[in-house]
C-alpha cells in the first residue's frame, strides 16, 4: 500500500546535538511538507518542497534544515540552533503543490533531554 | 495571509448527541477549506474539503460541513456522536489551493457514554 513512512517514531536527543528525521513516500507525490505540532498550538509549517531539488521556508524554519534530492525523500534536520525542539513532527505529501489534499505520516516524537 | 480560528479547544458531547465544531477563516481570496482528524499519536486524516461548487460538503464517518462566505465560517457537524469520534479535529485553509495549508489550533472532541 502507498503511504508515508516516518522514522524514528520516538527519538531522544541531548542538548547541542543535531538529529535527522526521515520521511519517505511511495505515492509519487511531487510536494512534501514538514509540520511541527505542539499541544494547543496546532500544526505549524517548517519547510515545504514543491519539486525535487527545491524547497521553501515555512513559518518556523529557524533551527531546521531540509533537503530534497529524491522525489520520495524529504528528511528534516533539527539543529542545535533550534531553541525548543521537543515536539511532535509530522511529514505530509500531496500530488502537487496546488493539491491541498495532504497525506500524513504517523509522526516522529522528539524529546530533548 | 490566510488564518483559521477554531472556537473551543475542547468540546464534550454525549453519545448520540449533535457534534458541532466551529471554524472561522480569514482569506483575501476564495479559500479552499479542509477538516482533518487526528487520533492519539497518529498523523492526520482528511475528513472533508471544500474547493468550489456546492457549499454543503459531506465527508467520511457521517461528518459534513457548510461553507458560509458571509460568515467566513466552515463549521463541522455530525448528527449523532459515536464513541469512536473522540479525537482532535483541525480546520485548515489555503488561498485558492496555491499556498500550503494553514491549520487552526485544533479542537479536542470527547464523547461521553
Amino acid at each position: 500500500d502507498g503511504g508515508i513512512t516516518q522514522s524514528p517514531k520516538y527519538l531522544f536527543r541531548k542538548e547541542g546535538q543535531n538529529v535527522t528525521l526521515s520521511c519517505e513516500q511511495n505515492l509519487n507525490h511531487d510536494a512534501m511538507y514538514w509540520y511541527r505540532q505542539d499541544p494547543g498550538q496546532g500544526l505549524r509549517l517548517i519547510y515545504y518542497s514543491q519539486i525535487v531539488n527545491d524547497f521553501q521556508k515555512g513559518d518556523i524554519a529557524e533551527g531546521y534544515s531540509v533537503s530534497r534530492e529524491k522525489k520520495e525523500s524529504f528528511p528534516l534536520t533539527v539543529t542545535s540552533a533550534q531553541k525548543n525542539p521537543t515536539a511532535f513532527y509530522l511529514c505530509a505529501s500531496s500530488y502537487s503543490h496546488t493539491s491541498n489534499v495532504l497525506t500524513f505520516g504517523a509522526g516522529s516524537r522528539l524529546t530533548v533531554l | 495571509a490566510q488564518s483559521v480560528t477554531q472556537l473551543g479547544s475542547h468540546v464534550s458531547v454525549s453519545e448520540g448527541a449533535l457534534v458541532l465544531l466551529r471554524c472561522n477563516y480569514s482569506s483575501s481570496v476564495p479559500p479552499y477549506l479542509f477538516w482533518y482528524v487526528q487520533y492519539p499519536n497518529q498523523g492526520l486524516q482528511l475528513l472533508l474539503k471544500y474547493t468550489t461548487g456546492a457549499t454543503l460538503v459531506k465527508g467520511i464517518n457521517g461528518f459534513e460541513a457548510e461553507f458560509k462566505k458571509s460568515e467566513t465560517s466552515f463549521h463541522l457537524t455530525k448528527p449523532s456522536a459515536h464513541m469512536s469520534d473522540a479525537a482532535e479535529y483541525f480546520c485548515a485553509v489555503s488561498d485558492l489551493g496555491n499556498t500550503p495549508l494553514v491549520f487552526g489550533k485544533g479542537t479536542r472532541l470527547s464523547v461521553i457514554a
